[in-house]
């Protein structure tokens, strides 16, 4: 079956730095790679969707790519702030379905 | 705007015993589902809808069941509440169909606990 792996690990960094986190996806290539962000006790709410051959897509200090030959997608946050805190959650569709990663918690400290 | 209404927000049961959780959206959405989160696991599949009248099972369907009278409420079944299915559930809703890749409208869950 199709997997799609985040790693479980939380992300600390530092307030101003880059967060950079990884979604990685087995054998066949997702046409489209979409990703969630979570605040605790609330529902994921969709931050961007990536297309297969847009290789890199943007929204303010959000950035994803996208890599087939890696199979993995990039989830970069620039100028990263305290209340960048969350965990990030990716996910594809297979047939019909929409399919989630475990999700990366992110700890921004100032 | 209300968006993906789910009730309760909490709920505690005893094993065996028998409840629904409702979802409701006011979107006009074709697409709805039903996920759980537990520590460690992410969000997993239990069953969705692509319309009124069509459900289908997603990952963990055993134990759940479903029913799509309406666009608007898509509720979710124990049958007979087990402690495995204590568990955060969240209703989610998009528009279209199942293969346009659309974004997810998530509820804010509900909190359920199997003593």
């Amino acid at each position: 079956s199709q997997k799609i792996e985040q790693n479980s690990e939380a992300l600390n960094i530092q307030e101003g730095k880059t967060a950079t986190l990884t979604c990685n996806y087995t054998n066949y290539s997702p046409a489209y790679l979409q990703w969630y962000r979570q605040d605790p006790g609330r529902g994921p709410v969709f931050l961007l969707l990536i297309r297969e051959n847009e290789k890199e897509k943007r929204k303010e200090r959000l950035k994803v790519t996208f890599d087939t030959t890696l199979k993995q997608s990039l989830f970069h946050i620039t100028a990263s702030q305290p209340a960048d805190s969350a965990t990030y959650l990716c996910a594809r569709y297979q047939g019909g379905k929409l399919i989630f990663g475990q999700g990366t918690e992110l700890s921004v400290k100032p | 705007n209300a968006g993906v209404t789910q009730t309760p927000k909490f709920q505690v049961l005893k094993t065996g015993q028998s409840m629904t959780l409702q979802c409701a959206q006011d979107m006009n959405h074709e697409y709805m589902s039903w996920y759980r989160q537990d520590p460690g696991m992410g969000l997993r599949l239990i069953h969705y809808s692509v319309g009124a009248g069509i459900t289908d099972q997603g990952e963990v369907p055993n134990g759940y069941n479903v029913s799509r009278s309406t666009t608007e409420d898509f509720p979710l079944r124990l049958l007979s509440a087990a402690p495995s299915q204590t568990s955060v559930y969240f209703c989610a809703s998009s528009p279209g169909t199942a293969y346009s890749n659309q974004p997810q409208h998530f509820g804010d869950g509900t909190r359920l606990s199997i003593l």
